[in-house]
């Protein structure tokens, strides 16, 4: 089976655009979660989504927002980019949600803002 | 609230050498316990796995036992290797009130192994 492949893999943006990245789970899976990773603040959770419902969302402002279609695939937008935006966002899928799913990762989107 | 503490590193070692990577959790129910590994300019790679206490999840000679009394995790190779340098991130996913999937991470502990 093919993996979790998320693209693009590299961005650069400037402050005040916005961004939207893209996740395909693994075939079969139905949960998407999105988690930011920062040398700082290291990896941090910023939601999850199961048949199109977000089901859990991190602390994280309303500028991160992000959407679930029917075939699993799930984007992730970031509006009104800030220097502080800029971090490796990983995706991560699995079958079901719920406590104790093992979640897959894709490879990552790097963003850069400048 | 549900949290995981690692180890810092980095954490040098010579090739064939013993490894230990500390984790320990903080977690309100039962939770699962994970180990991810992360090899430069990559994703996450799932390591193990454990989903009640006193289980032991192994794999590619890597070993942790989920230990509820003292609330670890620990990770341990009996012989590293050069390729097995990355970083090694502890994970817990706890039940809690959302009952979702959401993993929490601990800093990582980055593993250098010389020849």
């Amino acid at each position: 089976k093919a993996g979790v492949t998320q693209t693009p893999r590299y961005l650069i943006k400037t402050r005040g655009q916005q961004v939207t990245l893209s996740c395909s789970p693994i075939s079969g899976h139905r949960s998407v979660s999105w988690y930011q990773q920062t040398p700082g603040q290291g990896l941090q959770f910023l939601f999850e989504y199961f048949s199109e419902t977000q089901r859990n969302k991190g602390n994280f402002p309303g500028r991160f927002s992000g959407r679930q279609f029917s075939n699993s695939r799930s984007e992730m937008n970031v509006s009104t980019l800030e220097l502080g935006d800029s971090a490796l966002y990983l995706c991560a899928s699995s079958l079901y949600s719920g406590y104790g799913e093992t979640q897959y990762f894709g490879p990552g989107t790097r963003l850069l803002v400048l | 609230g549900n949290s995981v503490t690692q180890m810092e590193g980095p954490v040098t070692l010579s090739e064939e050498a013993f490894l230990t990577i500390n984790c320990t959790y903080t977690a309100t129910g039962y939770p699962s316990l994970f180990w991810y590994v992360q090899y430069p300019g990559e994703g996450l790679q799932l390591l193990l796995k454990a989903t009640k206490a006193d289980d032991k999840g192994s794999n590619k000679g890597f070993e942790a036992t989920y230990r509820k009394e003292t609330t670890s995790f620990h990770l341990e190779k009996g012989s590293v290797q050069v390729s097995d340098s990355a970083v090694y991130f502890c994970a817990l996913s706890d039940q809690g009130s959302s009952n979702t999937g959401k993993l929490i991470f601990g800093q990582g502990t980055t593993l250098q192994v010389k020849p």
